[in-house]
C-alpha cells in the first residue's frame, strides 16, 4: 500500500524566503505526482502535475522535482509572500485511479 | 479552465434525512469522485465513477450511494445521515490519464456538511 509522508507538518517562514516542502512516498511505481494547494474551508486547487517520466515541472515562482528512485517530490516556491499562507499537499497516482495523499504542510508567510 | 462546481457549499441536516450532494463538471472528464476530508484522516475516497452508470467503490462507501446518469454530474448520496458523516465533501473530476493524457485531477469548492 502506498504511503505518502509530508515533512514538516507546518512551517513558518518571513516574507522574501524560498519555501521547500517534501513530500516522499513508498511505492516508485507511479503514474503521476500532484501537488496541491488548499486554503481553509475550500476545495483543492492544482499547482503542478508532474509524469513519471519527467525530472520537474515550473509555473511561475512555483518549481516542482520529482525523484522516483528515492520516492521524494519536492515543491520550490521562491520568494514567498504572504498570499501563498495555505496547506500544501502532495498526492501520488499509481497506474489505476487511487491516489494517496499526503496528510499536507501548512505555511504560514509572515509579513 | 476547468469547472468543477458542488452545488451547496453548506449544509445543515438532521439525523436520519437523506442528504443529496451534487457535482458538475464542464470538461468532459470521464473519471469523477467524491472524497470526504477530516482532521487527522486526510482526504479518504468514498466512491469513483469512470463512466455513466459506472461506479466503483473507495475505501469507505459504507452508508453512501452514488448515481452519475449524465457524464457531467456525480452525486453523492447520503440514504441516513448520521452524526459521524459530518464532515467536508470534495468532488472531484479527471480525464482516464493514459497515452499520455495527463490525468490531472480538478476538485470542486467542497461541501461542509453538518448532521445533528
Amino acid at each position: 500500500k502506498q504511503e505518502v509522508t509530508q515533512i514538516p507538518a507546518a512551517l513558518s517562514v518571513p516574507e522574501g524566503e524560498n519555501l521547500v516542502l517534501n513530500c516522499s512516498f513508498t511505492d516508485s511505481a507511479i503514474y503521476n505526482l500532484q501537488w496541491f494547494r488548499q486554503d481553509p474551508g475550500k476545495g483543492l486547487t492544482s499547482l503542478l502535475l508532474i509524469q513519471s517520466s519527467q525530472r520537474e515541472q515550473t509555473s511561475g515562482r512555483l518549481n516542482a522535482s520529482l525523484d522516483k528512485s528515492s520516492g521524494r517530490s519536492t515543491l520550490y516556491i521562491a520568494a514567498s509572500q504572504p498570499g501563498d499562507s495555505a496547506t500544501y499537499l502532495c498526492a501520488v497516482r499509481p497506474n489505476d485511479y487511487k491516489l494517496s495523499f499526503g496528510a499536507g504542510t501548512t505555511v504560514t508567510v509572515r509579513a | 479552465d476547468v469547472k468543477v462546481t458542488q452545488s451547496s457549499r453548506y449544509l445543515v441536516k438532521r439525523t436520519g434525512e437523506k442528504v443529496f450532494l451534487e457535482c458538475v463538471q464542464d470538461m468532459d472528464h470521464e473519471n469523477m469522485f467524491w472524497y470526504r476530508q477530516d482532521p487527522g484522516l486526510g482526504l479518504r475516497l468514498i466512491y469513483f465513477s469512470y463512466d455513466v452508470k459506472m461506479k466503483e467503490k473507495g475505501d469507505i462507501p459504507e452508508g453512501y450511494s452514488v448515481s452519475r446518469e449524465k457524464k457531467e454530474r456525480f452525486s453523492l448520496i447520503l440514504e441516513s445521515a448520521s452524526t459521524n458523516q459530518t464532515s467536508m465533501y470534495l468532488c472531484a473530476s479527471s480525464l482516464w490519464g493514459t497515452g499520455g493524457i495527463s490525468g490531472e485531477l480538478f476538485f470542486g469548492e467542497g461541501s461542509r456538511l453538518t448532521v445533528l
